[in-house]
């Protein structure tokens, strides 16, 4: 079954840090782009961050740059964000989302909450 | 940063009408423009991209048109499961993207 299954979010204070993960399964992982991409309640999508099929390049929301970095293991399926310093604003549903066609979202994790609040 | 605006912010039909909604994008983007519908509880799922091209398994009554900077998703006949939230997404900047802000398409 072609699927996407991100963890790790939680509840964590202003400043510290959190590690999410996406499992992926039913499709050739090191083949493609992976992105993360977030919503806050009740607000719209905001693209987070990318990284290349083979891990050599990623790019990154103004938002975030400098805090999160997005990373994976095609050994494992697995991609990762690793999100520091996290401030109150970074509180949304985090999904990891396959790139394809080039540069769109064709399949989608079921995502994962982030709630930053002390 | 390229910004979409989408309008209207909500739209309120009735099943069997025509859906027109609309993508406006702060500079160029040439065809580079996709739609998702969010239903509430849900995924985001890919609707329409390169502005006109249908994703895998979605109905002939989505349709995309548009090119340059003006955009639009029309639902032929709205069937009850389309009353879902609709955002454009644009990857001009590709690897970079950004979404509108979204559309609520609601049973009137």
């Amino acid at each position: 079954q072609v699927q996407l299954v991100e963890s790790g979010g939680g509840v964590a204070q202003p400043g510290r840090s959190l590690r999410l993960s996406c499992a992926a399964s039913g499709f050739t992982f090191s083949t493609y782009d992976m992105h993360w991409v977030r919503q806050a309640p009740g607000k719209g999508l905001e693209w987070v961050a990318v990284i290349w099929y083979n891990g050599s390049n990623d790019y990154y929301a103004d938002s975030v740059k400098g805090r999160f970095t997005i990373s994976r293991d095609n050994s494992k399926n697995t991609l990762y964000l690793q999100m520091n310093s996290l401030r109150a604003e970074d509180t949304a549903v985090y999904y990891c989302a396959r790139d394809w066609p080039r540069g769109y979202f064709d399949l989608w994790g079921r995502g994962t909450l982030v709630t930053v609040s002390s | 940063e390229i910004v979409l605006t989408q309008s209207p912010a909500t739209l309120s039909l009735s099943p069997g009408e025509r859906a027109t909604l609309s993508c406006r994008a702060s500079q160029s983007i040439t065809g580079y423009l996709a739609w998702y519908q969010q239903k509430p509880g849900q995924v985001p799922r890919l609707l329409i991209y390169d502005a006109s091209n249908r994703a895998t398994g979605i109905p002939a009554r989505f349709s995309g048109s548009g090119s340059g900077t003006d955009f639009t998703l029309t639902i032929s006949s709205l069937e009850p499961e389309d009353f879902a939230i609709y955002y454009c997404q644009q990857r001009s900047n590709w690897p970079r993207g950004s979404f509108g802000q979204g559309t609520k398409l609601e049973i009137k």
